[in-house]
């Protein structure tokens, strides 16, 4: 049910810095690993992903990290703009398993 | 990608009642569906895996006769909150893998209270 006073990691920026997303896992097992965007009353969207025989991935304005030794994900966001406020969630894969999912953190931009 | 739409995108029941929530794959024929709930402030929870034409998977804690999956084409799945009481307000949220069979895409959410 409903934790009342939870709180979601939070990182605030300014605009135009560049925002780094952290993610620990737990799973030595997980190939596969996505990050997400959820912002406020909608479904996650999709942002990057990454394999496990990769260490690096960039997209537009993203990068993702991997460093499988310590089992730690990272999304780079470059010049975050106020648009880009929202909860950032990683989430992992191994082999056929269903995604889960981290506990997210929020991202706060201010102009 | 997918693109996955649901509705209704907002609901408001009273205690006791049934809810139906529809999940459309509108591009892309969907063997499987995915079935989350997530509280305020919370990551997103794994209630079941739909597949079609056969029954679902759920995830343990997850009750099947109140939680009730049908999933009878390639492009729609529906969530039944039966009986519904206000405990199980939430965000329920479906999602699909689309050609990648990995990466998941999600549909736009339901938010269910129940008074």
């Amino acid at each position: 049910g409903e934790s009342v006073g939870l709180h979601l990691p939070t990182l605030s920026v300014q605009e135009g810095d560049n925002s780094i997303i952290n993610c620990a896992y737990s799973n030595s097992a997980s190939d596969y690993f996505i990050w997400y965007k959820q912002e406020s009353g909608k479904g996650p969207q999709f942002i990057i992903d990454i394999r496990s025989n990769m260490d690096k991935r960039q997209g537009q304005r993203v990068t993702v990290l991997l460093n499988k030794t310590v089992k730690h994900l990272s999304l780079q966001i470059a010049a975050t703009q106020p648009g880009d406020s929202a909860v950032y969630f990683c989430a992992e894969k191994a082999g056929y398993s269903t995604l889960t999912f981290g506990k997210g953190t929020m991202l706060l931009v201010s102009p | 990608g997918a693109v996955v739409s649901q509705h209704p995108s907002w609901v408001i029941c009273k205690s006791g009642t049934s809810v139906k929530i529809e999940c459309r794959s509108l591009d892309f024929q969907a063997t499987t569906m995915f079935w989350y709930r997530q509280f305020p402030k919370q990551s997103l929870m794994l209630m079941a895996t739909s597949n079609e034409g056969s029954k679902a998977t759920y995830e343990q804690g997850v009750e099947k006769d109140k939680f009730l999956i049908n999933h009878a084409s390639l492009t729609l799945s529906t969530l039944t909150v039966t009986s519904a009481h206000p405990e199980d307000s939430s965000f329920y949220i479906c999602s699909e893998t689309g050609t990648s069979e990995e990466t998941q895409y999600f549909g736009p959410g339901t938010r269910l209270l129940v008074l």
